[in-house]
């Protein structure tokens, strides 16, 4: 079975530029989230989705930062414009809400560099 | 503020010694769970222990709650190098909230 898959893998940007990273969960999971990671603040919980609906999104930082899940199978985390303090590995992470566990299964992540 | 803090924050052993990791929360939770993350990848889910739950194994991983204390501990005997990684406890409050809260991990080298 294919896992969560994130597109892209790496992305350097120049400050100022709009940045779109990319999530499809694992087919029949219905949370999904996206989660920041740097050496500083560790793994953070920017927002999460179950059945494509926001549930909670206090963790995105800024209005730069938006998130959209248009269906089950896709959702996108994008941030315009982008600053140098943006640069992490934002990983996105989906989760089968009926199994009572809240079992994550991560993407491989998006190393995001903005210079 | 993170949920959980792990401790140590790095540990260095020797191939075959056993390594125990500690993670400490705040507040009441539903379950633990035991993440594994390699260099440049994503996060694993290794193990669960559930809140009214003590003791669980999985191979070589044990994990032990103490709700009174608010802390669990990750075992891993008869380490190996490829278990080299870094490992994070993560929260979940409760089913209804749905998010879990990571710790900022312990690094674990284990030394041919």
């Amino acid at each position: 079975d294919a896992g969560v898959i994130q597109s892209p893998r790496h992305e350097v940007t120049e400050m100022g530029q709009e940045v779109t990273l990319r999530c499809k969960p694992i087919s029949g999971h219905n949370s999904l989230f996206w989660y920041r990671q740097t050496m500083m603040r560790g793994l953070e919980l920017l927002i999460y989705f179950n059945n494509n609906v926001p549930i909670d999104d206090s963790g995105m930082p800024e209005d730069r930062f938006s998130a959209k899940m248009p269906n089950a199978s896709f959702s996108t985390l994008k941030i315009q414009p982008s600053e140098p303090r943006d640069s992490a590995v934002y990983f996105c992470a989906s989760s089968l809400g009926t199994s009572q566990t809240g079992e994550l299964f991560f993407g491989e992540g998006s190393r995001l560099t903005v210079l | 503020s993170q949920q959980g803090e792990e401790d140590p924050q790095a540990l260095s052993i020797q191939e075959g010694e056993n390594a125990t990791m500690n993670c400490s929360y705040k507040t009441s939770i539903n379950n633990l769970q035991w993440y594994r993350q390699n260099s440049g990848r994503g996060l694993v889910h290794l193990i669960l222990i559930r809140s009214n739950e003590r003791e669980k194994h999985s191979g070589r991983l044990g994990v032990t709650l103490d709700t009174s204390k608010k802390s669990s501990s990750l075992l891993i005997t008869a380490s190996r190098a490829a278990d080299t990684a870094s490992y994070f406890c993560a929260t979940l409050l409760n089913t209804n909230a749905g998010k879990s809260t990571f710790g900022d991990g312990t690094t674990l080298t284990v030394k041919p």
